[in-house]
């Protein structure tokens, strides 16, 4: 069964610090879709990225970058020179394309708190 | 374009009571999620339809929950009756699903609150 595990609940860094939010995946399927969202203190769920399993290049977004490895399935989310606005919780999710099983697997969410 | 819109975006019932969420997909999107978040659970799928058709309902927690979809614009989601532990922010996603992409766009969620 699939399944995304994000092992940091709570990280705390004060503004202008770069930090990284791991996610690490399971999954039968050899094609899949994974995801960061950004939920923000008003609560909505923002899309941030999607990224196809058989696509391991590493994506830049301004400040953001998010790193994939399938050796060791991880798709790990780095803020650099981070912000107070980037205070939120951040999701890793999957979902599957071979099973069909369109929904997403969501990770427990990492709560990140940028101090200024 | 307008996003997923969802109604009402906060719900104050008593136990017992009927309850309905709406959601309004986006245009043109052959898929709708609905999902539930609660402190406990996180963010469960409760249940999902491609072109208007219930496709996995394993997440509904049981035959107090109803979900419909009547048309590719409008789902609805019933809790009858609603119980306090029903209590969590639900939110409705829709994607377009093609070869390259399949990305789900969430609502601004219904925050349900069952006294």
């Amino acid at each position: 069964a699939q399944k995304v595990t994000q092992a940091q609940t709570e990280i705390s860094v004060v503004e202008k610090e770069d930090v990284t939010l791991d996610c690490v995946y399971e999954t039968r399927d050899t094609t899949y879709y994974l995801f960061w969202y950004k939920q923000p203190p008003s609560g909505e769920l923002v899309f941030l990225i999607r990224r196809n399993s058989f696509d391991e290049q590493n994506e830049i977004s301004g400040r953001y970058s998010w790193n994939f490895q399938k050796s060791t399935s991880s798709f790990n989310f780095t803020i650099t020179a981070s912000q107070v606005v980037d205070s939120a919780v951040y999701f890793c999710a999957l979902s599957e394309v071979e099973t069909g099983r369109r929904a997403l697997t969501f990770g427990s969410g990492t709560r990140l708190q940028v101090q200024p | 374009d307008a996003g997923v819109i969802q109604s009402p975006r906060h719900e104050v019932t008593e136990m017992g009571q009927e309850v309905t969420l709406r959601c309004k997909p986006i245009s043109g999107h052959d898929y709708l999620f609905w999902y539930r978040q609660t402190m406990m659970r996180g963010l469960e799928l409760l249940i999902y339809f491609n072109n208007n058709v219930p496709i996995d309902d394993s997440g509904m927690p049981e035959d107090r929950f109803s979900a419909k979809m009547p048309n590719a614009s409008f789902s609805t989601l019933k809790i009858q009756p609603s119980e306090p532990r029903d209590s969590a922010v639900y939110f409705c996603a829709s994607s377009l699903v093609l070869i390259s992409t399949d990305t789900q766009y969430f609502g601004p969620g219904t925050r349900l609150t069952v006294l």
